[in-house]
């Protein structure tokens, strides 16, 4: 059975640091495309980053050069790295499981909330 | 980016009812278009991708259809646990891009 289970968030003060963990079971994260996707209270859903199985990486725009998206094989756990932490980033993230090495998912994760606040 | 518009942007609806839900994009997206269900508090649970496939274990009452800039999610004989917010996405070229939701309530 495919799991996906978040872990990492909190409060974090304005320009901090959080890394967020998404520990998989029942596949192989490095044998698979992994994307991170957003939700900020309230709102809609926000991609934020994927990880190709070659370790190519990508991200949305309002997060490039302050997010970093990696993986451990040994753990087969996927991580977002954020830095330079804005109230705007303040969100439940989700990582997920990509369909066929497409850009779309089939397994989603519980969620963790990052709280961005003084 | 690839705008997506879905409309309605809430429904109300009565159990057993059928219902459609559209998205749009502002540009061709041929059939690189899913379809999420999301009930409060809850992770988004996967439909349909490709426009019309169905993911393993989804009912065969949603159904989805499209191609280019319009598609749509149809719900058939509506049940208490169907009422949900459900978003479309498109996945063609990056940044992938969600509709902003349409809320299924109940009549």
């Amino acid at each position: 059975e495919v799991q996906l289970v978040e872990s990492g968030g909190g409060l974090v003060q304005p320009g901090g640091s959080l890394r967020l963990s998404c520990a998989a079971s029942g596949f192989t994260v490095s044998n698979n495309y992994m994307s991170w996707v957003r939700q900020a209270p309230g709102k809609g859903l926000e991609w934020v980053s994927i990880i190709y199985s070659s370790g190519e990486t990508h991200y949305g725009d309002s997060v490039k050069g302050r997010f970093t998206i990696s993986r451990d094989s040994s753990k087969n756990t996927l991580y977002l790295q954020m830095t330079s932490l804005r109230a705007e980033d303040t969100a439940v993230y989700y990582c997920a499981r990509d369909v066929m090495e497409t850009n779309t998912y089939d397994y989603w994760g519980q969620g963790t909330l990052v709280t961005v606040s003084s | 980016d690839i705008q997506m518009t879905q409309s309605p942007s809430s429904l109300s609806a009565s159990v057993g009812d059928t219902v459609t839900v559209t998205c749009r994009a502002s540009q061709g997206i041929s059939i690189y278009l899913a379809w999420f269900q999301q009930k409060p508090g809850k992770a988004p649970k996967s439909l349909i991708y490709a426009a019309s496939s169905l993911h393993s274990g989804v009912p065969s009452k949603f159904s989805g259809s499209g191609s280019g800039t319009d598609f749509t999610l149809t719900i058939s004989s509506l049940q208490p646990e169907d009422f949900a917010t459900y978003y479309c996405q498109q996945y063609v070229n990056y940044p992938v891009t969600f509709g902003q939701g349409t809320r299924l309530e109940i009549k």
